[in-house]
């Protein structure tokens, strides 16, 4: 049963442009949503998280837009840097013990 | 502040076989999480941890996996008798509370098993 979708599971984006990773939920007890960073031979970073109370939250080049009624959120990196290049998880957990679920990751390659 | 340690990175074994992983948390936090990240898939919970205790096991293959943290701090996490479709990064990750509001999982580095 995958609680949380993922897409895409691959993206490829020219250095400076906008990539952008879409997640999408069935649970509405859900209300801690992560994105976590995860670079080879390492394990996940968390990289920005939102509650369903926003709809949107900004640090630096990473946003997440949040839809509740839609159940969805995205994340959207602007100015990708080849340094961003990795892999990244969308994830939803839980009120009490913060079991998180995770998306299937999408692999982002940022190119020069 | 020292981050999640695990060991091994990487272990080796053939079917049939035992293998044990080894996780020491960040200090002071009193959750600890056992994942198993099969290739090009997320992260999949396998036992959670508050303390001593166990809250989430749910997800565990009783019959073969088994994970013990003595005194709320260090944890191990051990497979018995090892199948091909366990190949995978054991990760573990430390948190500092388990209840209430989410708090940041840290992850460690993660132990890479094959099987074969």
């Amino acid at each position: 049963q995958q609680q949380v979708k993922q897409s895409p599971q691959s993206l490829i984006v020219q250095k400076g442009g906008i990539s952008i990773i879409n997640c999408a939920y069935e649970n509405t007890a859900f209300d801690y949503f992560p994105w976590y960073q995860q670079f080879p031979g390492k394990g996940p970073a968390l990289l920005i998280a939102i509650r369903p109370d926003v709809s949107e939250k900004k640090e630096g080049r990473f946003t997440i837009s949040f839809n509740k009624s839609a159940k969805q959120f995205s994340l959207h990196i602007m100015d990708s840097q080849p340094g961003d290049s990795a892999t990244y998880f969308c994830a939803a957990s839980k009120p009490g013990y913060q079991k998180v679920t995770f998306g299937i990751g999408t692999k982002l390659q940022v190119i020069p | 502040e020292a981050g999640v340690a695990q060991s091994p990175r990487y272990k080796i074994i053939e079917k049939r076989q035992s293998v044990a992983f080894w996780c020491n948390p960040i200090s002071g936090h009193a959750t600890l999480y056992w994942y198993q990240q099969i290739l090009g898939q997320g992260p999949k919970l396998l036992i959670q941890f508050q303390n001593n205790g166990v809250v989430d096991d749910s997800q565990l293959p009783k019959d073969r996996f088994s994970a013990e943290r003595l005194k709320g701090v260090d944890s191990t996490l051990k497979i018995q008798p090892a199948k091909l479709e366990d190949s995978a990064v054991y990760l573990c990750a430390s948190s500092l509370a388990g209840q209430g509001l989410a708090y940041e999982q840290y992850f460690g580095p993660g132990t890479r098993l094959t099987v074969t």
